[in-house]
């Protein structure tokens, strides 16, 4: 079993529409929690980075964590075309900054 | 916006080749690190520097070697390339401290055939 799981897709939807993406992981130790956005032949960016559980807004973005669940959430508002890329969750525990990643949830935002 | 450089971007070389995949960043961060993503997977981390003479291998199994003689620059290079090798290299760097952010270079696309 993969430390972090999160559904590949595609996840398809029309512009406008608030999308949820997901990672649910195992490890109780992490503590942070990270959403990067990947565009096609690209670097991952850093778009939302959280410490512990509670939520965090960044104008169209909400990322959540649930530690007693062990999951997280990425929420983007009035979505855009431009939003349409692979999005990764990161998380990692303290001390060493070894980042583990989930596969990429991959969006596509139709005009 | 990180300031980390990758070199060259986009590489197809023969097999059996030497290649070099240079690094750098302007941020002074301590930590550097390598990561291989193959097209629609994860991201793998294969090599991690804490500083300048530190250097460490990752999960992966990698034959690539790396060195860290300066602070802002972490090349990674593999001695005899294989169409294995095929995949995207992703350079990133952090500052010490347990709360700070890993960011990305822009990646190199290694194609050996």
């Amino acid at each position: 079993q993969k430390e972090v799981e999160q559904d590949p897709g595609p996840l398809s939807v029309p512009e406008g529409a608030i999308v949820s993406l997901n990672c649910t992981y195992s490890n109780s130790a992490f503590q942070y929690f990270m959403w990067y956005r990947q565009y096609s032949r690209k670097g991952p960016e850093l778009l939302m980075y959280t410490y512990s559980s509670g939520n965090k807004e960044d104008g169209r973005f909400t990322a959540q964590v649930d530690k007693s669940s062990k999951y997280i959430s990425l929420f983007i508002r009035d979505s855009q075309p431009s939003d349409s890329a692979t999005y990764l969750c990161a998380m990692r525990n303290t001390g060493f900054q070894k980042l583990v990643f989930g596969t990429g949830t991959r969006l596509l935002v139709s005009p | 916006e990180a300031d980390i450089y990758q070199t060259p971007r986009y590489l197809v070389i023969g097999t059996g080749k030497k290649i070099t995949l240079e690094c750098s960043q302007t941020m002074g961060h301590d930590k550097m690190y390598w990561y291989q993503q193959d097209p629609g997977m994860e991201l793998h981390l294969i090599h991690y520097s804490y500083g300048v003479n530190s250097t460490e291998k990752g999960d992966l199994s990698s034959e690539s070697t790396v060195s860290r003689i300066r602070t802002e620059h972490f090349p990674l290079t593999l001695e005899s390339a294989r169409p294995s090798h095929t995949s995207q290299y992703l350079c990133a760097s952090s500052e010490s401290g347990s709360g700070n952010t890993i960011y990305f270079g822009e990646g190199s696309w290694l194609t050996v055939v």
